[in-house]
């Protein structure tokens, strides 16, 4: 079955630093893998995602990811940090057939950027 | 602006109430999703559907069914709610197999269930 898995319940950065947010996957053929963000009280929000082609995607807000077919990882990653990056970070993959495909995401990281 | 709707953000019900949830897009789309989102266990899909009267189950279908007579709505039903069922549910719309994986979701109706 496709899965993906995010190790960590909350990453704490300064704001100013660097900032990662690690996703793994388990799929069988071409991996689609997507991020999304949710702030608080609110309902999630697409920021990127990798189909095919570069190893690196931008995305919204700054956001970036880094696929590595090797390790099986899409990890989230932005230069700089800003408080109002806080929020909660939802790893995904497709699951299903053709037509019938829905999203199955991870458990999701709570990011916490410290001022 | 695309726009998912839940009809309720906050409901409070009793232990063997029937709860309806109802999710409007304005978006012509063809899927659309029911998720339970749980602290710890991330958003897991409950049902799902990819045409009118169209439905098919996603990890967590008991205790809950769907409807979808018209295309721009999609109703969540709890038979008889237990406690077990306090969450938050989001409702989510797509394009049939979007290329971008962008699926757009509503607000959420956090639900209690006493």
């Amino acid at each position: 079955a496709q899965s993906v898995a995010q190790p960590e319940d909350q990453v704490n950065v300064a704001e100013g630093n660097p900032l990662t947010v690690k996703c793994t996957y388990s799929v069988s053929g071409n991996p689609y893998l997507f991020w999304y963000v949710q702030y608080p009280n609110r309902g999630l929000q697409f920021l990127l995602k990798y189909i095919t082609g570069d190893n690196l995607v931008k995305g919204s807000y700054g956001f970036e990811a880094e696929f590595n077919k090797s390790q099986t990882s899409f990890h989230l990653k932005k230069p700089s940090a800003l408080v109002s990056d806080s929020a909660l970070y939802f790893c995904a993959t497709w699951r299903g057939d053709t037509g019938r495909r829905a999203l199955t995401f991870g458990s999701g990281t709570r990011l916490q950027v410290q001022p | 602006d695309v726009k998912v709707t839940q009809s309720s953000r906050y409901l409070v019900k009793r232990t063997g109430e029937k709860v309806f949830l109802e999710c409007v897009q304005d978006m012509d789309h063809e899927n659309m999703f029911w998720y339970r989102q749980d602290p710890g266990l991330g958003l897991r899909l409950i049902y799902f559907s990819y045409d009118v009267k169209m439905k098919e189950k996603g990890d967590i279908p008991e205790g809950y069914s769907v409807s979808r007579e018209k295309k721009e709505r999609f109703s969540l039903i709890l038979e008889s709610a237990s406690t077990n069922q306090t969450s938050m549910y989001l409702c989510a719309s797509s394009p049939v197999d979007s290329q971008t994986g962008e699926l757009f979701f509503g607000e959420g109706s956090r639900l209690t269930v006493l």
